[in-house]
């Protein structure tokens, strides 16, 4: 089935330090998405994307999407322990039934 | 106050027997949905109910059998379970283009 190749597959950094991770797809989506699971919960949405350029931010996190509509990245800047968790990119929209397409997820860590 | 409602959290079961999961969800959506995520953290969609009718029903065994009896609610029942099949079962649902909201899951071990 459809994925979405996410990199890096997991970091490990220093509280403090500012992350970055990308999506890329070989389909264009009309939505990127960006969520976060934390461990034994379900994913929970961070940011959504609906224009082909667009920057948006919640906070420390900014996320973009792709001018060709084929990819995302997501930052997060002074990250903190809570930050911990699986970072999924999710796109929505490129096929006849509607749907989302996750990842394959970014672990991070975080060390305080 | 949940939103979005997964019982059980956990179910552990042998081979060959029948299982459901139910979901339920409190914000109004008219959209429902279950995903799979499997030991390598993989989401993949199974099904999507729109007010009550099936939308999407990604070529998931015909063991597995979704029922909507409301909006508010997207039960899972499974037949004949097989090992393949431990995964961890989340249950969604949105109310704008892919701006969905996840249950708990469900963490089903088949032994």
């Amino acid at each position: 089935g459809q994925q979405l190749n996410q990199s890096p597959q997991s970091m490990f950094i220093q509280e403090g330090e500012d992350v970055s991770m990308n999506c890329t797809s070989s389909s264009i989506f009309n939505t990127w998405l960006w969520y976060k699971q934390d461990p034994g919960e379900g994913p929970v949405l961070l940011i959504a994307l609906y224009k082909a350029g667009e920057l948006t931010s919640n906070g420390r996190l900014t996320a973009q999407f792709g001018i060709t509509r084929k990819d995302s990245f997501l930052n997060i800047s002074a990250s903190i322990p809570s930050d911990v968790g699986i970072y999924f990119c999710a796109g929505w929209g490129n096929t006849g039934f509607q749907k989302l397409v996750f990842g394959t997820g970014t672990r991070l860590l975080v060390s305080p | 106050d949940t939103a979005v409602s997964q019982t059980p959290k956990y179910l552990v079961t042998q081979m060959g027997n029948d299982k459901s999961i139910k979901c339920e969800q409190n914000l109004g959506h008219d959209t429902m949905y279950w995903y799979k995520q499997d030991s390598k953290k993989f989401l993949k969609i199974m099904f999507s109910y729109n007010n009550k009718e099936l939308i999407i029903n990604e070529t998931v065994p015909n063991r597995f059998s979704p029922k909507s009896p409301d909006k508010a609610h997207l039960n899972l029942h499974i037949n004949s379970l097989e090992l393949g099949d431990s995964a961890v079962y989340f249950c969604a649902s949105s109310h704008a283009p892919g701006e969905q909201f996840f249950g708990p899951g469900t963490r089903l071990t088949v032994l």
